[in-house]
């Protein structure tokens, strides 16, 4: 059982350029979600998603693509990157989506991040 | 707007001592609330979760109150250890909503 497995764990990009990191879970979570970690911001919600197929912005959205479509996925794509895209990224996931029936299952499960520097 | 807030931002303690850290939310509408602790360069790791309707949970030396009407939570460390050290997050899910909100943390430091 290895939880929530990001890769690449560090990352440099040219302005411009595209990429994608990789989240993936064995836990069997309904929900999964993407949030980046900034020096006096805290940590925000960039997308989530409740279940295969299904995904929704979170907080800062723009300039992230993802998509889910397997239980143990979800990928965050950066289309064209950005200075203002240099960040930490952490995947996360919960076996209870937020909101449902059930709710002691809500425990938040963090992979170990991707460092991501874009020049 | 939903905000949750923890001060101090730092804090340093002898080991040893009895502890408490501080969140507060400004909506007393909330769902739960959860402790997590992350260390340098490593993600972050479920320490409690409170339910709405429950008051404390404890895990060993850790123990979580929650007051709503007040909008306030604390986290108690008894007896702390060098190995303490790290930074304490405490997260907020408002009711209705479907994320968590984050506070910025607490940087904790045990000195041997």
């Amino acid at each position: 059982n290895a939880g929530v497995t990001q890769t690449p764990k560090f990352q440099v990009l040219k302005t411009g350029q595209s990429m994608t990191l990789q989240c993936a879970q064995d836990m069997n979570h309904e929900y999964m979600s993407w949030y980046r970690q900034d020096p006096g911001m805290g940590l925000r919600l960039i997308h989530y998603s409740v279940g295969a197929g299904i995904t929704d912005q979170g907080e800062v959205p723009n300039g992230y693509n993802v998509s889910r479509s397997t239980t143990e996925d979800f990928p965050l794509r950066l289309l064209s990157a950005a200075p203002s895209q240099t960040s930490v990224y952490f995947c996360a996931s919960s076996f209870q989506v937020p909101g449902g029936s059930g709710a002691t299952n809500e425990k938040l499960f963090f992979g170990s991040g991707t460092q991501l520097s874009v020049l | 707007k939903q905000e949750v807030t923890q001060i101090p931002a730092a804090l340093s303690v002898p080991e040893g001592e009895n502890l408490v850290l501080n969140c507060s939310f400004t909506d007393s509408a909330i769902y739960n609330l959860q402790w997590f602790r992350q260390d340098p360069g490593k993600g972050l790791t479920s320490l409690l979760l409170i339910q709405s309707s429950q008051r404390e949970q404890t895990s060993g030396r850790l123990n979580a109150s929650l007051d709503k009407s007040s909008g306030r939570s604390t986290l108690y460390i008894a007896a702390s250890q060098p190995g303490d050290s790290a930074t304490y997050l405490c997260a907020v899910r408002f009711e209705g909503a479907q994320k968590l909100v984050f506070g910025q943390g607490t940087r904790l430091t045990i000195n041997p």
